[in-house]
């Protein structure tokens, strides 16, 4: 079946790197998302990547992808207080249809 | 541009009430999703439009919730005689296509039923 799984919280410094994971179960999934929701507000879509990719990279944030252990990471460079958030991974293997983690929440300490 | 709306924003509702939740996508985005956020369930898919072909209801949780999609643009999440576990954030989103990677979504409608 379906399942994405992440862990709940995640605290770091300003200025540190932050690496959030996310397992999933489906390898026919297409594409693999990364969402970010500020409190109060809707998701938004930070990146995502293609399954057949290793690795993408976009300004600050570096996606990584492990097929064989279906393991994807967001990593944060350079992490900022404006970053604290929650952070959903997503899969998406029907043409749309997404299944969400239960979102990891990123706490940024000055 | 309008990205997607949708009202309203919070609705209080009593136990065994009806209610009906707007969602406006993006102008020309064919399709269109509903997704439920409750604390107990996380983010859960719903249901979705593309365009004029059967929608996908597979994620709708009873028989009691129905939505349809007017004119392949707004689109209404009916919830009949609801329930305390209804209670939840209702997310709509909407995309080019079908296909296309990127999902908008909306604020969403808290619901609370008392």
């Amino acid at each position: 079946g379906e399942d994405v799984e992440q862990s709940l919280f995640l605290s770091v410094r300003e200025g540190d790197s932050s690496v959030i994971n996310c397992t999933y179960t489906d390898s026919s999934s297409t594409y693999l998302y990364w969402y970010k929701q500020e409190p109060g507000a809707g998701l938004q879509l930070l990146t995502y990547i293609f399954s057949n990719m290793d690795m993408k990279q976009d300004q600050r944030l570096t996606v990584l992808l492990n097929k064989k252990d279906k393991h994807l990471s967001l990593r944060i460079a350079d992490t900022q207080t404006g970053d604290s958030a929650i952070y959903f991974c997503a899969e998406d293997n029907q043409g749309g249809k997404l299944i969400f983690g239960q979102g990891t929440e990123l706490s940024v300490k000055p | 541009g309008a990205g997607v709306s949708q009202s309203p924003s919070n609705k209080v509702t009593e136990k065994g009430k009806d209610v009906e939740l707007r969602c406006d996508p993006i102008s020309g985005h064919t399709a269109l999703y509903w997704y439920r956020q409750s604390l107990g369930q996380g983010l859960e898919f719903l249901i979705y439009f593309q365009g004029n072909s059967a929608p996908d209801k597979s994620g709708l949780p009873s028989d009691r919730f129905s939505a349809e999609r007017t004119g392949g643009s707004v689109s209404t999440l009916t919830i009949q005689r609801t329930q305390q576990e209804d209670s939840a954030v209702y997310l709509c989103a909407s995309s080019l296509t079908r296909a296309t990677y990127e999902q908008y979504f909306g604020p969403g409608t808290r619901l609370t039923v008392t």
